[in-house]
């Protein structure tokens, strides 16, 4: 199955500051999704992004399908960013995604 | 719009005990997933729905896990006997179908062994 793997597995921040996760895959994926797990454990889709570019507010995300990796932008970031941020990929099996270890961030005032 | 419903929201059980899990999903969500999710992990899926239909099912521990979606709408996720290990949050989600594969989770199940 496909591996997902990110980076970097801690990130500590100030409020405003800005902040570049990564997410790598093994194989092909044509289904491709970034999360943020509140601290009480709510996930929350971000993206749906499984080539190109979207951005919603301070958040935005690419995908290189052809090298097969995933970048999530957040700017200006604020307190309630902090969290557990996943990125997770399907292959040719719709729907069955794979998820990664995840980003630990937390953003302090 | 209401999202994905899961009750209980929280359960601590003795090992050997049954326990059951329920989810309603997003209204005319065709396809449902059931999650299971440890402490410092991402999420691993069990189950997948379409419809009525399991269709991947293969990281579902049968000899001890079951799960049903009678009338492609409601499910239900069983661990018999609980052991240990099963101690996860059990997440559901769903979404509107291939191609538009957009996955919505609900608040989850806390689940612990004793």
């Amino acid at each position: 199955g496909i591996q997902v793997e990110q980076s970097p597995p801690d990130l500590i921040l100030q409020e405003g500051a800005n902040s570049t996760l990564r997410c790598n895959f093994s194989d092909s994926v044509n289904n491709l999704q970034w999360f943020h797990q509140n601290p009480w454990g709510q996930l929350i889709n971000l993206f749906y992004i499984p080539s190109g570019t979207k951005q919603n507010g301070r958040l935005s995300a690419t995908t290189v399908a052809t090298e097969r990796y995933s970048l999530l932008y957040i700017s200006s970031s604020q307190t309630t960013d902090s969290g557990v941020y996943f990125c997770a990929g399907g292959g040719t099996s719709y729907g069955k995604l794979t998820f990664g270890q995840g980003t630990i961030l937390t953003v302090h005032p | 719009e209401a999202g994905v419903v899961q009750s209980p929201r929280y359960k601590i059980i003795e090992k050997k005990q049954p326990v059951a899990f329920w989810c309603n999903p997003i209204s005319g969500h065709n396809t449902l997933y059931w999650y299971r999710q440890n402490l410092g992990q991402g999420p691993e899926l069990l189950i997948r729905y379409e419809n009525e239909e399991a269709v991947d099912d293969s990281q579902l521990p049968k000899d001890r896990f079951s799960a049903e979606r009678l009338k492609g709408v409601d499910s239900t996720l069983k661990i018999q006997p609980a052991e240990l290990g099963d101690s996860a949050v059990y997440l559901c989600a769903s979404s509107l179908g291939a191609p538009r594969e957009t996955q919505y989770f609900g608040p989850g199940t806390r689940l612990l062994v004793l």
